[in-house]
Order: structure tokens, then C-alpha cells, then sequence
């Protein structure tokens, strides 16, 4: 069955520093990847999806993700944390026929001044 | 024009209460979910209906009962609700085999 494992239940950076969340993915065969992030008491929006072709994906706000098959990870980035991205972050892929999203247990990012 | 709505936003209620949750999604998929987010932020899928048609039950208790009256609504009901029934839930929808679009979320509160 497919699943995603993110690295770090929380991650703390300073505004300006470089963010890097971890995620990887236990599949044989590439498969699609998404990353979502969520505010406090919001619901959870798409950050950015690997599906095929381009191995770096870019995102919103910022963010991008690298795919790289050797590691089976995804990993999200953002060169400069903002205080506004302070939110909880989670990988999902879904499973075999689509049917359904599974999560990762979410990293909160934590951004301080 | 909210593309995944639900209500009510909260809800607290009573042990052994019924009660219901809406969603309404107005971006014509065809797949409509609902997952259970729990204390510790951990989101679960509970069901996925396909054109109106029940694909997943993820061992749900039979308590709760999923409606889908046409494609854009996918409400939730629950029946003689429990302490550990209070999470927060989310609808969400997509085309097949694309990402899902997220509602605001439902938190139930069961005292």
C-alpha cells in the first residue's frame, strides 16, 4: 500500500532561514505526491503536486518540492521562511486507483522573528 | 464563491445526540470525500463516493452515515454521537485521479 513518512513532528526556523520538510514515500513505482499546508482552524490547501515530467516542482507562496526516485523523497523547500508560513505542512500520495489520499503525520513549521 | 463548502463550521453537542454536516462543492468533480482529522492532527479518510456512488468505507462505525443526493453534496450523519467522535472533519473534492480540494472543516465538539 502506498504511504508517506514525514521526518520531524515539528521544525523550527528563524524568519530568513531556509526551510526544508521532509517526506518520503514508499512505492515501486513513481507515483503522484502532493504537499498541503494548513493554517490554523482552516482547512488544507494544495502547496504543489508532482505528477510526471519535471522532477522540481514549484509551488506557491515560494515553496518548491524535488523528486528524486533514488531517495524516494520529496522534500519541500523555501529559501526564506516567512513568519506567515508558520502552519502545518503534510505529504499525501494516493493509493492505488485514486480513490483516496494518504497523509503523512504533518511537520509544524514553526518561524520565528 | 467558495469552491468546498461545509457547515456548520462548529458544532457542540451532546452524548448520544444525532447530528448532521453538510458539504457542497460547486467545481463539477466527480469524487467527493470525507476525512476525520484528529487531536494530534492526523487525517484519515472516511469515505470517497464516485458519481454519487459509495467507493470507499474505511471501517467507519456504522454511526456514521454518508449521503450523496446528487454530485456536488456529500453530507455526513452521525448517530448517538461519543466522546471520541469529536475531531475535526473535513470535505473535500476532485476529478478523478487529480488532487483534492479541501472545505473549511467541521469541529465537533462531543460533551
Amino acid at each position: 500500500a502506498q504511504s508517506v513518512t514525514q521526518l520531524g513532528s515539528h521544525v523550527s526556523v528563524s524568519e530568513g532561514a531556509l526551510v526544508l520538510l521532509r517526506c518520503n514515500y514508499s512505492s515501486s513505482v513513481p507515483p503522484y505526491l502532493f504537499w498541503y499546508v494548513q493554517y490554523p482552524n482552516q482547512g488544507l490547501q494544495l502547496l504543489l503536486k508532482y505528477t510526471t515530467g519535471a522532477t522540481l516542482v514549484k509551488g506557491i507562496n515560494g515553496f518548491e518540492a524535488e523528486f528524486k526516485k533514488s531517495e524516494t523523497s520529496f522534500h519541500l523547500t523555501k529559501p526564506s521562511a516567512h513568519m506567515s508560513d508558520a502552519a502545518e505542512y503534510f505529504c499525501a500520495v494516493p493509493n492505488t486507483g485514486f480513490q483516496k489520499l494518504v497523509f503523512g503525520t504533518g511537520t509544524r513549521l514553526l518561524v520565528s522573528p | 464563491d467558495t469552491a468546498v463548502s461545509q457547515t456548520p463550521k462548529y458544532l457542540v453537542t451532546q452524548m448520544g445526540n444525532d447530528k448532521s454536516i453538510k458539504c457542497e462543492q460547486n467545481l463539477g468533480h466527480d469524487t467527493m470525500y470525507w476525512y476525520k482529522q484528529d487531536s494530534k492532527k492526523f487525517l484519515k479518510i472516511m469515505f470517497s463516493y464516485n458519481n454519487k456512488e459509495l467507493i470507499i468505507n474505511e471501517t467507519v462505525p456504522n454511526r456514521f452515515s454518508p449521503k450523496s443526493p446528487d454530485k456536488a453534496h456529500l453530507n455526513l450523519h452521525i448517530n448517538s454521537l461519543e466522546l471520541g467522535d469529536s475531531a475535526v472533519y473535513f470535505c473535500a473534492s476532485s476529478r478523478s485521479n487529480t488532487e483534492a480540494f479541501f472545505g473549511q472543516g467541521t469541529r465537533l465538539t462531543v460533551v
